[in-house]
């Protein structure tokens, strides 16, 4: 059974950073893109960045491009979200997805249950 | 970027009832198309993607359809654990991108 499960959340201050993790199981890691989806609080669902499996090609949204770094390591089989410069509107739960696929057409078949991150002074 | 659109917004349904969720792309995604449901306090859940095929352990009566810019999502007979927020999402383009949703609840 694949279980994703995230870590790394809580209350930050505007301009602060953060890093988010995410602890897979159940499926070869280094095999799928993953993928970090969030969601502000009474609001719809926004894709934040997505990185490959072997080559780890990284994709951002523009509302986070020059401000977070998605990684991964194969060896420890973990997830990355590191979060600098934060801002309020980046207050939102983070969900860890693996990703399905080829050729960068990716959906997402396993959601991990999500980290609260809180940016407020 | 492609946008996503949904509607409605909300469906008020009762158990037994068939719906129909639309999506519509802003320009042709080739198919690349998700559907996922999502139970307040819980992640997303996937439903369809490639439009049209059913994800694991999804029952035959939730169906996907539709081509190049519109797209459909049919429960042939709503039951109570259907209920929930459904979003679209394409894959074919960078940004990824989500419809704003569609609250399905009971009436």
């Amino acid at each position: 059974e694949v279980q994703l499960l995230e870590s790394g959340g809580g209350l930050v201050r505007p301009g602060g950073s953060l890093r988010l993790s995410c602890s897979p199981s159940g499926f070869s890691f280094s095999d799928f893109a993953m993928s970090w989806v969030r969601q502000a609080p009474g609001k719809g669902l926004e894709w934040v960045s997505t990185i490959s499996g072997i080559q780890t090609t990284t994709y951002y949204a523009d509302s986070v491009k020059g401000r977070f770094t998605i990684s991964r390591d194969n060896i420890r089989h973990t997830l990355y979200l590191h979060m600098d410069s934060l801002r309020n509107e980046d207050t939102a739960i983070y969900y860890c997805a693996k990703g399905q696929g080829f050729s960068s057409t990716w959906y997402w078949d396993s959601w991990g249950q999500g980290t609260l991150v809180t940016v407020s002074s | 970027e492609i946008v996503m659109t949904q509607s409605p917004a909300t469906l008020s349904v009762s158990p037994g009832e068939r719906v129909t969720l639309s999506c519509r792309a802003s320009e042709t995604i080739n198919n690349f198309l998700a559907w996922y449901r999502q139970k307040p306090g819980q992640a997303p859940r996937l439903l369809i993607y490639g439009a049209s095929t059913r994800a694991t352990g999804i029952p035959a009566r939730v169906s996907g359809s539709g081509s190049g810019t519109e797209f459909t999502l049919t429960i042939s007979s709503l039951q109570s654990e259907d209920f929930g927020v459904y979003y679209c999402q394409q894959y074919n383009g960078w940004p990824r991108t989500f419809g704003q949703g569609t609250k399905v609840e009971i009436k």
